[in-house]
């Protein structure tokens, strides 16, 4: 089964820009989170998608937004882009519907660099 | 105070050593706590998960619990430099639902 995959790996954008993202989920995995890892604050939740509804949302700026489409594929949004931006955005899927912990797989990452 | 703390390192061992990594919380509503390991340019990979209290093993890898004190450890054994690489700790509420919350990673460098 292959992972979860994020595109592209490496940005380079400028402040005042914005940015999308985007991420596909193992297949059959219905939930897809996005975590932002910077070396200040370490990964911090952003939101969580489910069936395209967003079930779950960190505490960000509403610059920060994101969608899910029918086939489980989700894409965040950075619009206005500042400094504090730039960080690695990870991706994770997970399935659902089982009993215990769901392990949330994730992918490589998004490096986003602002200037 | 952040929810979860974890010493960021770096740390150092020489190869065989026994290596130990711990993570403090203040939620007591954590119920699932993780281990992940990253490597350099890569995604977390989950490691081992424990539910509530209690030690769990896997190979070289012990998952210990402790939530009368709100402390996670993990400890590796016989530590091989492929190890290196950096360790967060994660907790959750339940399984469900709620997201992650990460420990800020804890680098570790096994030299041979």
């Amino acid at each position: 089964k292959a992972g979860v995959t994020q595109t592209p790996r490496y940005l380079i954008k400028t402040r005042g820009q914005q940015v999308t993202l985007s991420c596909s989920p193992i297949s059959g995995h219905r939930s897809v989170s996005w975590y932002q890892q910077t070396p200040g604050q370490g990964l911090q939740f952003l939101f969580e998608y489910f069936s395209e509804t967003q079930r779950n949302k960190g505490n960000f700026p509403g610059r920060f937004s994101g969608r899910q489409f029918s086939n489980s594929r989700s894409e965040m949004n950075v619009s206005t882009l500042e400094l504090g931006d730039s960080a690695l955005y990870l991706c994770a899927s997970r399935p659902t519907g089982t009993e215990g912990y769901n392990e949330q797989f994730f992918g490589p990452g998004t490096r986003l660099t602002v200037l | 105070q952040k929810e979860v703390e974890q010493d960021p390192g770096p740390l150092s061992v020489p190869e065989g050593a026994i290596v130990s990594l711990n993570c403090t919380y203040s939620n007591s509503a954590f119920q699932y706590f993780m281990w992940y390991r990253q490597y350099s340019r890569k995604g977390p990979e989950l490691l081992m998960y424990t539910y509530s209290s209690g030690n769990k093993e896997d190979g070289r890898f012990t998952a210990q619990v402790d939530k009368s004190s709100k402390y996670i450890s993990l400890f590796i054994r016989d530590s091989q430099p492929s190890d290196s690489a950096t360790y967060l700790c994660a907790m959750t509420r339940n399984s469900g639902n709620t997201p992650l919350v990460f420990g800020k990673g804890t680098r570790l460098s096994v030299i041979a």
